[in-house]
């Protein structure tokens, strides 16, 4: 099955540090998104693509997050510095913009800001 | 899981039973709706679909229901099993493509 690869699956930074995390979307599909999912907020859109292209990011926090696509197979979600209320799990999902519009999500990046 | 945890709507379940879960969305320009399922320490998983020109659909074991007068979403789940017992989600998609998700009813079958 196709499958969102999402690495790594946990990690644990210390306040200030930089995080950097990884999707590889699945073959073929032009619209990725990264959302974050809390206990208190659930899940929380913070930037999407199509095409390799931003099209909204103004669910996050502009002073520290930053989304790229550096090409098809890869999108990234950088915080810097991060901070203990970035703690989360982090979810990149891919989907295509015609036909079956059921976006896949990876498996996600849990995040411990400590 | 990480996901999601002590605050959601519960919804308990007798094994074999019917389970019917309830969405309210929000926006009335919404022109496609999902229902995803996320188990613990897993990604939501796409379950069914439906759009706004339709008002009821139906696959394996589940149907998906539409109310857009009242902006209503339910998921109706047949003959619950244990492999039901998880969080469901709703989402709506607008205009772009932007999905927006529901807070999510956590599902517990009993044996």
């Amino acid at each position: 099955d196709a499958r969102v690869t999402q690495t790594p699956r946990h990690k644990v930074t210390e306040m200030g540090q930089e995080v950097t995390m990884r999707c590889q979307p699945i073959l073929g599909h032009n619209t990725v998104f990264w959302y974050r999912q809390t206990m208190m907020q659930g899940l929380e859109l913070l930037a999407y693509f199509r095409n390799r292209a931003p099209l909204d990011d103004s669910g996050m926090p502009k002073d520290r997050f930053s989304a790229e696509m550096p090409d098809a197979t890869l999108a990234t979600l950088k915080i810097q510095p991060s901070e203990p209320r970035d703690s989360a799990v982090y979810f990149c999902a891919s989907g295509p913009s015609r036909g079956r519009e059921g976006y896949t999500f990876g498996s996600g990046t849990r995040l411990t800001v400590v | 899981g990480e996901s999601v945890g002590l605050h959601l709507p519960t919804l308990s379940v007798q094994e074999g039973d019917n389970s019917i879960i309830n969405c309210a969305y929000s926006n009335s320009a919404s022109d496609y709706f999902i229902w995803y399922k996320q188990e613990s320490g897993k990604g939501p998983q796409f379950i069914i679909d439906i759009r706004s020109n339709m008002d009821k659909r139906q696959g394996q074991r589940v149907t998906v229901l539409l109310n857009k007068t009242v902006k209503h979403l339910s998921l109706q789940i047949a003959a619950t099993q244990p492999g039901d017992s998880a969080v469901y989600f709703c989402a709506e998609k607008a205009a772009g493509n932007k999905l927006t998700f529901g807070g999510g009813t956590r599902v517990l079958v009993k044996p």
